[in-house]
């Protein structure tokens, strides 16, 4: 149980185009999901709190017309990248929180490039 | 606020041997503790939690860890680790029902 599924893997795009990744949670709902971005051989940083059916909560230093989140089921966050430029070419990572347990399960993850 | 700390970036071992992945946290309050790993290009997979009871904890694979509320560390333990143990390793933390904050992650590395 507890399985989280990322669409695409893999996106290669054009400078300027904007990118749509999906975040879904398989087998349970998920009132919270996170987006997360991780640099090669970085750590995990956290870009935004997705809760269902609200406005998304940003970390500080992210932007929020840039990186737009959609929480709009229990078992489906998107995150698009607007207007991507090379800079914006990174592993993007969801989890999903298994309700009162505070247990983040994670998807597989994006590989983004932008060229 | 919360940090995660891990000591190590990088530790190689030889196969069958034992071996400490080293996490310690600062918090001013309670809080759960997780190790998760990750394998090459893929996402994370919960190894093990700390949420409340025992103080150690076992978790898939083999491994276990510490919970030492004085000390603040959690470190994760193998007694005998195999190739496919080679992955990175990321300690994190949260308080409740807040955002995880993860360690810098450390590279374990086996070798026959």
């Amino acid at each position: 149980g507890a399985v989280v599924s990322q669409h695409p893997s893999r996106v290669i795009c054009k400078s300027g185009t904007s990118v749509k990744i999906e975040c879904r949670s398989l087998d349970f709902q998920a009132t919270t999901m996170f987006w997360y971005r991780q640099f090669p051989k970085q750590s995990l940083m956290l870009m935004a709190t997705s809760n269902e059916g609200s406005k998304a909560t940003y970390e500080q230093g992210v932007e929020k017309d840039k990186f737009l989140i959609n929480h709009a089921s229990l078992t489906l966050s998107t995150l698009t990248v607007t207007s991507a430029h090379p800079e914006d070419s990174s592993f993007y990572i969801c989890s999903a929180q298994l309700g009162l347990e505070e247990t983040q399960y994670f998807g597989p993850g994006t590989r983004l490039l932008v060229l | 606020a919360q940090s995660v700390t891990q000591l190590d970036s990088q530790v190689p071992v030889f196969e069958e041997a034992p071996v400490e992945l080293r996490c310690n946290y600062s918090s001013s309050v309670s809080v759960y503790l997780f190790w998760y790993v990750q394998y090459p290009n893929q996402g994370l997979q919960l190894l093990l939690k700390y949420l409340s009871g025992s103080t150690l904890v076992k978790g898939i694979n083999g491994f276990e860890a510490e919970f030492n509320k004085s000390q603040t560390s959690f470190h994760l333990r193998k007694p005998s680790v195999h190739i496919s143990d080679t992955a990175e390793y990321f300690c994190a933390v949260s308080e409740g029902a807040q955002k995880l904050v993860f360690g810098q992650g450390t590279r374990l590395t086996i070798n026959p």
